[in-house]
């Protein structure tokens, strides 16, 4: 099946810096979608990428659908301490379909 | 607005016994998505409704896992002679299928087996 290979696995910042995690899958991706997720939460929809090579800002966040559509990254500007959570990102193949999703990348922020 | 709602909240069961899981998706949402995550780990597919059908149900891992959808609303998820192996978060999503499909989820039934 799909597999989504997600890194960094975690990263450890200070408040202030600049983060970057990506995604690349081993078959393309019609739609990739970056999530949050808190504890004891379900995820929550941060940015959506429809067309190869999109760019999409979403506040301090930013995310770009790569161009062979097997890949995405997102960035996160200026972390601030309410930044903590796991990001996941998410492919979907065809409209309607199923997520498939990657293992997640565990941010903590430092004050 | 209301989001996904999700019931229990928390079930801790014995090995053995059938549990039943509830989502209340988002009123008007045609589609919904039902998802596993164990501990430390992404989310896994289990099954997508469109209306009251099941065009894919590939994910479940086996035939004790079984869900039905009533019209374009509740959803039940029913795992019968429960496994350790099968503790898990399980999270429901629903969607707008015009809406580029972007699924929104409920908090999750936290599944322990005993």
């Amino acid at each position: 099946g799909q597999q989504l290979n997600q890194s960094p696995q975690s990263m450890f910042i200070q408040e202030g810096e600049d983060v970057s995690m990506n995604c690349t899958s081993s078959s393309i991706f019609n739609t990739w979608l970056w999530y949050k997720q808190e504890p004891g939460e379900g995820p929550v929809l941060l940015i959506a990428l429809y067309k190869a090579g999109e760019l999409t800002s979403n506040g301090r966040l930013t995310a770009q659908f790569g161009i062979t559509r097997k890949d995405s990254f997102l960035n996160i500007s200026a972390s601030i301490p309410s930044d903590v959570g796991i990001y996941f990102c998410a492919g979907q193949e065809t409209s309607g379909s199923r997520l498939t999703f990657g293992e997640g990348t565990q941010l903590t922020v430092n004050p | 607005g209301a989001g996904v709602s999700q019931s229990p909240s928390n079930k801790v069961t014995e090995k053995g016994k059938d549990v039943e899981l509830r989502c209340d998706p988002i009123s008007g949402h045609t589609a919904l998505y039902w998802y596993r995550q164990r501990l430390g780990q992404g989310l896994e597919f289990l099954i997508y409704f469109q209306g009251n059908s099941a065009p894919d149900k590939s994910g479940l891992p086996s035939d004790r896992f079984s869900a039905e959808r009533t019209g374009e609303s509740v959803s039940t998820l029913t795992i019968q002679r429960t496994q350790q192996e099968d503790s898990a978060v399980y999270l429901c999503a629903s969607s707008w299928v015009a809406n580029y499909n972007e699924q929104f989820f409920g908090p999750g039934t936290r599944l322990t087996v005993l």
